[in-house]
């Protein structure tokens, strides 16, 4: 059969506007959580992270949740602006002090001027 | 402003050829990954080191890949021989507790 590439979902919103991307991640043992920005042509950029023992931290402009229960991490921007523009990955780490990350697919941003 | 190095940042080669990708990691980080990124698998974990020991390459081909870290400052990865669907770009990540830090990559395209 043919062959299809890896449909991100998207997020469009306006300059100026807040954006909130989620992300579930699979495993409970997970501890240890990060958020990745990949510009076009560029590597993964660290933005922020959170450990398990945490709900909520905030950042420049960014705040993180995570809600243990659902396993559920949502990365919040403030007054998004076009350079916010790129696709957003969350890593989880599982528990035990392994850290590897795994990545889930990503969303893409689009901030319209 | 300690980051990830890689070379080359981009690589044309013929299928059969041997490919070698360098990265140097943040200096004091313990813990090296490559991964490897396609539109159609996303990111995946390759190999990883700690303290400069390889731990788990299940994620490469085993016949052709190989990765290594001869000393702290340099990890390899090679590719030989090389084939069209290895094209990708492949990235260096180093680490300590969890932080982990990416290079830039570096696009593979084999012909």
């Amino acid at each position: 059969g043919e062959s299809v590439g890896l449909h991100l979902p998207t997020l469009s919103v306006q300059e100026g506007d807040n954006s909130i991307i989620n992300c579930a991640y699979s495993n409970s043992a997970s501890d240890y959580f990060i958020w990745y920005k990949q510009e076009s042509g560029k590597g993964p950029q660290f933005i922020i992270d959170i450990r398990s023992n945490m709900d909520k931290r905030q950042g420049q402009r960014v705040t993180v949740l995570l809600n243990k229960t659902v396993k559920h991490l949502s990365l919040q921007i403030a007054a998004t602006q076009p350079g916010d523009s790129a696709v957003y990955f969350c890593a989880e780490n599982i528990g035990g002090g392994s850290y590897i990350p795994t990545f889930g697919r990503g969303t893409s941003l689009i901030v319209h001027p | 402003d300690a980051r990830v190095t890689q070379t080359p940042r981009d690589k044309v080669t013929e299928m059969g050829q041997e490919v070698t990708m360098r990265c140097q990691p943040i200096l004091g980080h313990n813990t090296v990954f490559w991964y490897r990124q396609t539109m159609m698998q996303g990111l995946e974990l390759l190999a990883y080191f700690r303290n400069r020991a390889p731990l788990d390459d299940s994620g490469m081909p085993k016949d052709r890949f190989s990765a290594e870290m001869p000393d702290a400052t340099l990890a390899t990865l090679k590719i030989q021989p090389s084939e069209p669907r290895d094209s990708a770009v492949y990235f260096c990540a180093s680490g300590l507790r969890g932080m982990v830090f990416f290079g830039p990559g570096t696009r593979l395209t084999v012909l």
